[in-house]
């Protein structure tokens, strides 16, 4: 079942620079979209999330991008720091379900100085 | 900041056991939440919880397990007997609205269960 993906497991950005981070979905039915980032040995930590109605959501240095047309979203992280490495995780939901999220599998990001 | 809690925040057990897995959900969220992350593997979702009843489930959510709100504080995940493939990280989850609504889950930082 792979409804939501995340096709590379792992990426390198040198400090200061952009990190983006991609995402897609096969179910047309999520309406809503959220981005959590993990550390080894915690609880996924909440991020930023964005609705079916936006195709843009920023908060500070995250902003979200959704293209429902190709199904695809993506978590731009500008300018990077070392204390965001850690991994990330796209997940999706819709309305009508109680809200459970689909999740990917993942995404490694490495801050380099 | 209010955050969800989880205890013990590892549990060994031997298969056939029951565990139970306590979490205090935030304060003021209703809707409650179970997942759990095989190692190198995806989070799942398990089970949903509001309003003293289970919302929806997954089909991993079967007979062996069962969550319960004792009291107006605790969301607990019993699984009555455990088998090895139960091993995980068990994620509680909370939000303030969930059902026909989507929005935010804030997660515990997780119960590593290892069934020896």
């Amino acid at each position: 079942d792979q409804q939501v993906k995340q096709n590379s497991p792992s990426l390198s950005v040198q400090e200061g620079r952009i990190s983006i981070l991609n995402c897609d979905y096969t179910n047309s039915m999520f309406d809503y979209f959220l981005w959590y980032k993990k550390y080894p040995a915690e609880g996924p930590t909440f991020l930023i999330s964005i609705s079916s109605i936006k195709d843009k959501n920023e908060d500070g240095r995250f902003t979200v991008f959704l293209n429902k047309s190709a199904k695809h979203l993506s978590l731009h992280i500008v300018p990077s720091q070392p204390g965001d490495s850690a991994v990330y995780f796209c997940a999706a939901s819709y309305t009508g379900t109680a809200s459970k999220l689909t999740f990917g599998t993942g995404t490694r990001l490495q801050v380099t100085l | 900041e209010p955050e969800v809690t989880q205890t013990p925040s590892h549990q060994v057990t031997q298969m056939g056991q029951e565990v139970i897995l306590r979490c205090v959900p935030i304060s003021n969220h209703l809707y409650f939440y179970w997942y759990r992350q095989i190692l190198g593997q995806k989070v799942e979702f398990l089970v949903s919880f509001y309003n003293n009843e289970i919302s929806e489930k997954s089909e991993i959510f079967d007979d062996q397990f069962s969550v319960e709100r004792p009291d107006g504080s605790n969301f607990t995940l019993k699984i009555r007997s455990t088998k090895l493939e139960d091993s995980a990280m068990y994620f509680c989850a909370s939000s303030a609205r969930g059902l026909g609504v989507a929005y935010e889950q804030y997660f515990g930082p997780g119960t590593r269960l290892t069934v020896t």
